[in-house]
């Protein structure tokens, strides 16, 4: 079956950087988009970033381009996050969740999240 | 950006109540609609998508309707395992992705 494990989490001072790594299985990790969605504290939902399944597209909600960066490794099934410049807005639970298919933008698995807390 | 905007922010209802919740876009997005249930620290879970198509394991009590800008998500026969909070999401930005602010359905 499919399964995510987010991974990386912890607490960061601001404008310090942190890298989260999803773990994917169960399925043909090459095959499929994935993305990034955080929620913060007492929150909805945020969409951050998506990647394509060859890593050549990517795109990012505003307030985090040109500080974080989506990446993945196919050759590793795992996907990562990259962010940079921290803030204390960026505090939040980050989710991984796979694509349905390499763009389509329906999220159809989602790991548990790990947790960013950003903080002096 | 596409903004969406959900209705109401939270309900009180009892088990066995049907329950509506409301979404709409700040512009047409066809049929680009998908419903989420989260629970305090699990995985959000897919439950609908392109409106209406029901996602594979999700009861039949879930159903969803609408198209362009107004969407509506219907819970009948609500289950003690219903109780959690639901968020629309548009996928008809596939480059810029967003969600409702979510609706928390509580037992009454």
């Amino acid at each position: 079956q499919v399964q995510l494990v987010e991974s990386g989490g912890g607490v960061v001072q601001p404008e310090k950087s942190l890298r989260l790594s999803c773990a994917a299985s169960g399925f043909i990790f090459s095959t499929y988009g994935m993305h990034w969605v955080r929620q913060a504290p007492g929150k909805g939902l945020e969409w951050v970033a998506v990647i394509s399944h060859d890593g050549t597209n990517k795109y990012y909600v505003d307030s985090v381009k040109g500080r974080f960066t989506i990446s993945r490794d196919n050759s590793k099934n795992t996907l990562f996050l990259e962010m940079n410049s921290l803030r204390l807005e960026d505090t939040a639970v980050y989710y991984c969740a796979k694509d349905f298919s390499s763009g389509s933008g329906r999220l159809d698995y989602w790991g548990q999240g790990t947790l960013v807390t950003v903080s002096s | 950006d596409i903004q969406m905007t959900q209705s109401p922010s939270s309900l009180s209802a009892s088990v066995g109540d049907s329950v509506t919740i409301t979404c709409r876009a700040s512009q047409s997005i066809s049929s680009y609609l998908n419903w989420f249930q989260h629970k305090p620290g699990r995985a959000p879970k897919l439950l609908i998508y392109s409106t209406s198509s029901l996602q594979s394991g999700v009861p039949s009590r879930f159903r969803g309707s609408g198209s362009g800008t107004d969407f509506t998500l219907t819970i009948s026969s609500l289950q003690p395992e219903d109780f959690a909070t639901y968020y629309c999401q548009q996928s008809y930005s596939t480059r810029s992705l967003s969600f409702g602010g979510g609706t928390k359905v509580e037992i009454k």
